[in-house]
């Protein structure tokens, strides 16, 4: 059965700090990888990840892929109050122009000042 | 706002009513798709459609649930003879799938079930 594994669950920092968030899956016919940041709404897309050791960033956030040990990580530095959210890790797996998303249950950051 | 958007963002209703949820995706997106999230988990997946096709459908869509996509427009969700259990948020999500790669899928605000 297709899975998505995140890790921790939950994360409490102090503004300033780096978090690394990870993610581990197990599915057949990888497609991509997505990272989504969700506050009290909708998940709000982040980042997409199709290629190995290429990092993604945009501003404070980064992410990598690993496609042969099968995870990626989400890099947050200098942390501040606004980052505070559900970070959720969603895979697409599956046949021609691939299928539904997989997510994992999520990492929730608090990031107190 | 060109995003996706939902109708309604929160529905109240007795158990045993019938309950339609209406999405409306990003108007140039070909593929929509729904998924039901509890508290305490990530989102999981119900059903989409490529353009007004339903193309595959979760274990989780029991009998009592039914989507449409007539023109592959907007979409709706319907849930027949609630349960307590349906309480949940509805998300939709549209992307676009071209000949050579698929794209991201965005998520609209939401319908909040609470079936009483």
């Amino acid at each position: 059965e297709d899975k998505v594994v995140q890790s921790p669950l939950s994360l409490v920092v102090h503004e300033g700090d780096t978090v690394t968030l990870n993610c581990s899956y197990e599915v057949t016919n990888f497609r991509s990888l997505l990272w989504y940041k969700q506050e009290k709404k909708a998940p709000t897309f982040l980042f997409m990840l199709t290629s190995s050791g290429i990092e993604k960033k945009s501003g404070r956030l980064s992410s990598i892929l690993d496609k042969k040990e099968l995870f990626s990580i989400l890099n947050i530095t200098a942390t501040q109050t606004g980052d505070s959210a559900i970070y959720l890790c969603a895979v697409e797996a599956g046949g021609q122009a691939g299928t539904a998303l997989i997510f994992g249950k999520g990492t929730t950051l608090s990031v107190s000042s | 706002d060109t995003g996706v958007s939902q109708d309604p963002r929160h529905k109240i209703t007795k158990r045993g009513q019938n309950v339609t949820f209406r999405c409306d995706p990003i108007s140039e997106h070909n593929r929509l798709y729904w998924y039901r999230q509890t508290l305490g988990q990530g989102p999981e997946f119900l059903t989409y459609f490529q353009n007004e096709a339903q193309l595959e459908k979760s274990r989780l869509l029991s009998d009592r649930f039914s989507a449409e996509r007539p023109k592959g427009s907007f979409s709706t969700l319907e849930i027949q003879r609630t349960e307590q259990g349906d309480s949940a948020m509805y998300l939709c999500a549209s992307s676009f799938i071209g000949r050579a790669r698929g794209y991201e899928q965005y998520f609209g605000p939401g319908t909040r079930l609470t079936v009483t």
